[in-house]
């Protein structure tokens, strides 16, 4: 069976800190990845998506960066957070097919202080 | 812009009611629907998805979906305090397996 795996689970990072978030699946090849952060209150947003090794698409410009070194990894990083970049961070990963919906890890909170 | 819309709620229902949650979407291409759920403070966990016109059950839930109205709802049979979470309805983007996401209703089932 498929499992995500998303850590650290929490994270208090001071402003202009440097960021690094990672999600890696297990029993799939190909999957496609997702990013997004969750804000209080707020719905999902879509930072990035990726349908293969070194394929990143971003979704809004941001302080934040994606990157793909592997078929069932996915990195997201920033070189100096701000205040604003706090949140729940989500890694999720699809069949890459219609219909089948995304699985989402467990998620990292993010507390920029 | 593709948009999905929820009412925020929050929705609070007797222990053993049913617990009614809706959706609309304004891509008339879209062709697959879901429903997931979310606990305060967790990763949102798929409970369902549609893909034709109609009801679909599973359980306590039923997914009905009514493509001509543009229109996704969830009915919660015998809600329990543990149905108690943030109920989210993602559409997939026409053409694409990308899910937009809807803010999410707040749903309490009190005891």
């Amino acid at each position: 069976s498929q499992t995500i795996h998303q850590w650290p689970a929490t994270l208090v990072q001071p402003v202009g800190s440097p960021l690094s978030l990672e999600c890696t699946v297990e029993g799939t090849s190909n999957p496609n990845l997702y990013w997004y952060r969750q804000a209080a209150g707020r719905g999902l947003q879509l930072l990035f998506y990726s349908v293969g090794i070194g394929q990143i698409s971003s979704e809004v410009p941001q302080n934040l960066s994606a990157s793909r070194p592997q078929d069932r990894q996915f990195i997201l990083s920033s070189k100096k957070l701000l205040l604003s970049d706090s949140g729940f961070y989500l890694c999720a990963w699809s069949q890459g097919a219609y219909g089948y919906g995304y699985t989402f890890g467990s998620g990292t909170r993010l507390t920029v202080v | 812009q593709k948009e999905v819309e929820q009412n925020s709620g929050p929705l609070s229902v007797p222990e053993g009611a049913i617990a009614s949650l809706n959706c609309t979407y304004s891509d008339r291409g879209s062709q697959s629907f879901f429903w997931y759920r979310q606990y305060s403070g967790k990763s949102p966990e798929l409970i369902m998805s549609i893909y034709s016109n109609g009801d679909k059950e599973d359980g306590r839930f039923t997914a009905q979906l009514n493509k001509a109205s543009q229109y996704v709802s969830l009915l919660i049979r015998d809600s329990q305090p543990s149905d108690s979470a943030t109920y989210l309805c993602a559409v997939e983007q026409g053409g694409s397996e990308k899910l937009v996401f809807g803010k999410g209703t707040k749903l309490t089932v009190n005891p």
